[in-house]
């Protein structure tokens, strides 16, 4: 089973920063990796699929990076409503895809 | 409106049997393919099942032999059918759809239901 390890777990910020949150898998998934944003009481939204394609109807401040094992998830700029749980998921050895820990970005 | 709509969930004994619904609308569950994924309480994500299109089925091994994922085309709805439950198996399980975007499948989801909560416990 690939590994999906992220962090920092939580991440507190204001409103307007910069977010970085990172994923690292324990084999390679070459770029088959995605982002979710699960806001509390609500199912998961797909943000950025294949390590760098936004979903559609996501705004461009999402942006992702990465291959291989290190992947990460840019938020350029903070708006309230993204502070939230976010997961990566990896679909290298589809269909038993696996899912990280989450980061959680709370507001500073 | 395209959406998944997931019933069925409720409290349960250990050893005990429930089945969930997923109702799907806008689109047609025969022609794509859905997975349950879980949410224990607090917890992170855990994909559980899928169906293909072609009615291929998966499991991932901590339900195996124990969960059955099925689907009724005539009334476009997906189901989990789940027995021996234990106290591990209580979440939030959520249906969703994998990514199709002209034909080529991602192995992403892109469309989620609300989820329905599954309690096990005496």
């Amino acid at each position: 089973e690939i590994v999906l390890t992220q962090s920092p777990a939580t991440l507190s910020l204001s409103p307007g920063e910069r977010a970085t949150l990172s994923c690292r898998a324990s084999q390679s998934v070459s770029s088959y990796l995605a982002w979710y944003q699960q806001k509390p009481g609500q199912a998961p939204r797909l943000l950025i699929y294949d390590a760098s394609n936004r979903a559609t109807g996501i705004p461009a401040r999402f942006s992702g990076s990465g291959s291989g094992t290190d992947f990460t998830l840019t938020i350029s700029s903070l708006e309230p409503e993204d502070f939230a749980v976010y997961y990566c998921q990896q679909r290298s050895n589809w269909p038993l895809v696996t899912f990280g820990g989450g980061t959680k970005v709370e507001i500073k | 409106e395209v959406q998944l709509v997931e019933t069925g969930g409720g409290l349960i004994q250990p050893g005990g049997s429930l089945r969930l619904s997923c109702a799907a609308s806008g689109f047609i569950v025969s022609n794509t393919y859905i997975s349950w994924v879980r949410q224990a309480p607090g917890k992170g994500l855990e994909w559980v099942s899928i169906i293909y299109s072609g009615g291929s089925t998966y499991y991932a091994d901590s339900v195996k032999g124990r969960f059955t994922i099925s689907r009724d085309n005539s009334k476009n709805t997906l189901f989990l059918q789940m027995n021996r439950l234990r106290a591990e198996d209580t979440a939030v399980y959520y249906c969703a759809r994998v990514l199709d975007y002209g034909g080529n499948l991602y192995w992403y989801f892109d469309l989620w239901g609300r989820g329905t909560l599954v309690t096990v416990s005496s």
